[in-house]
């Protein structure tokens, strides 16, 4: 069945260090989403990419979702204390169902 | 305020028991979700619903059943036939069936099944 990886599973970063996570999808996507999980929280909506090769940026975070529409990746500049969470990425579907295939999530551990 | 609410925040059950998690939007959404979460895992689809009284299958539905005879309403019973249940349940709603709109989630029921 169609998967969505995500790579790392854990990032323990120092306050102000980088961060990448990526999203890999076994199957073409129509489009792709991204979700942050708070600690004992509920997923909160980022942000959607739909084009083929498009870049979003929303503050230190940068959004990408490759030219083939099969992996994406999001990056954090210059993290910061309130950056801990769990990344997921949401890999929406051409099969026409209208379903959300989620990633497995990066658990990231900012360090002051 | 608007949003989804999900309750209780924690439920727990005897084995054996049929269990149903509410969920409520007052988004007026048309499409809704259920998902399970366990412990460091990502998402996994129950059941969806693109409109009402109509629900689809998700990736993982054995075991559970579902009802959409409101709109804003779209409850889980986790049946005694699901044989793992403990989870962290989360119901989440979006503004139309096609899947490019964002999802919005409810706080989510955390389920213990003894």
């Amino acid at each position: 069945g169609q998967q969505v990886m995500q790579i790392p599973q854990y990032q323990h970063v120092q306050e102000g260090e980088d961060f990448t996570t990526y999203c890999n999808s076994s199957t073409t996507l129509s489009n792709i989403q991204w979700y942050k999980q708070r600690p004992g929280g509920h997923p909160v909506f980022l942000i959607q990419l739909v084009k083929s090769g498009e870049v979003k940026k929303q503050k230190r975070l940068t959004f990408q979702f490759g030219e083939a529409k099969k992996n994406s990746s999001l990056h954090i500049t210059a993290t910061q204390t309130t950056d801990v969470g769990t990344y997921f990425c949401a890999g929406g579907t051409t099969s026409g169902t209208y379903k959300y295939i989620f990633g497995t999530g990066t658990r990231l551990k900012v360090l002051a | 305020d608007g949003g989804i609410t999900q309750s209780p925040k924690y439920l727990f059950r005897k084995e054996g028991q049929n269990v149903t998690l509410s969920c409520e939007q007052n988004l007026n959404h048309d499409a809704m979700y259920w998902y399970r979460q366990d412990p460091g895992q990502g998402l996994r689809l129950i059941y969806y619903s693109q409109i009402v009284n109509d629900f689809q299958k998700g990736d993982i539905a054995e075991g559970y059943s579902v009802s959409r005879e409101k709109k804003e309403s779209f409850p889980l019973t986790v049946t005694s036939a699901q044989k793992n249940p403990t989870a962290f349940y989360l119901c989440a709603s979006s503004i139309a069936p096609v899947g490019s709109y964002e999802q919005y989630f409810g706080p989510g029921t955390r389920l213990t099944v003894t």
